[in-house]
């Protein structure tokens, strides 16, 4: 059964700690994508990768990092420095690397920072 | 940068009602996505516009994409509970992004 996976669902963390969100993808994705939704803001980018050992920073990408070793695996590192961590992440992924392909979006991990 | 704003952010209608939702760039759009996100849920792709003046529909919903490729719009005829959720559009301006921008999302509420 083919899909994007996310991991937990629902997390909490005390303020100070970096936390590691999982994206993994089966879909043979090459483009995967990092969103941060907040009530009434839409979708934001956070990071987003074309190809494996490449990626660019979206328009929130401070306080953020990524990595992307394997085509299936997108992790993203909420790091101390994000001044308001508590959010909605969502990985996406799409097949090629322009934006005409649809995003294909994970089930999404509720961050709550205490 | 580029911004892609909708409007309205928040809709109610009684069930059997018609529903419109507008999305509008400060900059052309080589494309624009429809997605639908239900509550507690994640975003899903629903339609893709490409050409100026493009209107594509789906059984209920009809998707217009503007003459001058700065607007879309989304319009479901006769509501159903089942029609409940946020939808977002996202577009992707002309320079060959290879990402998209998505609108802050209507939400719209079908009250039975």
């Amino acid at each position: 059964d083919g899909g994007i996976t996310q991991s937990p669902k629902y997390l909490f963390r005390k303020e100070g700690q970096n936390v590691t969100l999982s994206c993994e993808q089966n879909l043979n994705h090459d483009a995967m994508y990092w969103y941060r939704q907040d009530p009434g803001q839409g979708l934001r980018l956070i990071y987003y990768s074309q190809i494996v050992n490449d990626f660019q920073k979206g328009d929130i990408a401070e306080g953020y990092s990524v990595s992307r070793e394997k085509k299936e695996s997108f992790p993203l590192t909420v790091t101390s420095a994000q001044k308001n961590p508590t959010a909605f992440y969502l990985c996406a992924s799409s097949v090629g690397t322009n934006s005409y392909n649809e995003q294909f979006f994970g089930p999404g991990t509720r961050l709550t920072v205490l | 940068g580029q911004q892609v704003m909708q409007i309205p952010q928040y809709q109610h209608v009684q069930e059997g009602e018609d529903f419109t939702t507008y999305c509008n760039s400060s900059t052309t759009l080589s494309n624009i996505q429809w997605y639908k996100q239900r509550p507690g849920g994640h975003p899903v792709f629903l339609i893709q516009l490409v050409k100026s003046g493009e209107v594509k529909k789906q059984k209920r919903l009809t998707f217009q994409f503007g003459e001058a490729k700065k607007n879309s719009s989304l319009h479901i005829t006769a509501t159903q509970t089942t029609d409940v959720g946020t939808y977002f559009c996202a577009g992707s301006d002309q320079t060959g992004a290879n990402n998209l921008f998505f609108g802050t999302g209507t939400r719209l509420t079908v009250i039975p």
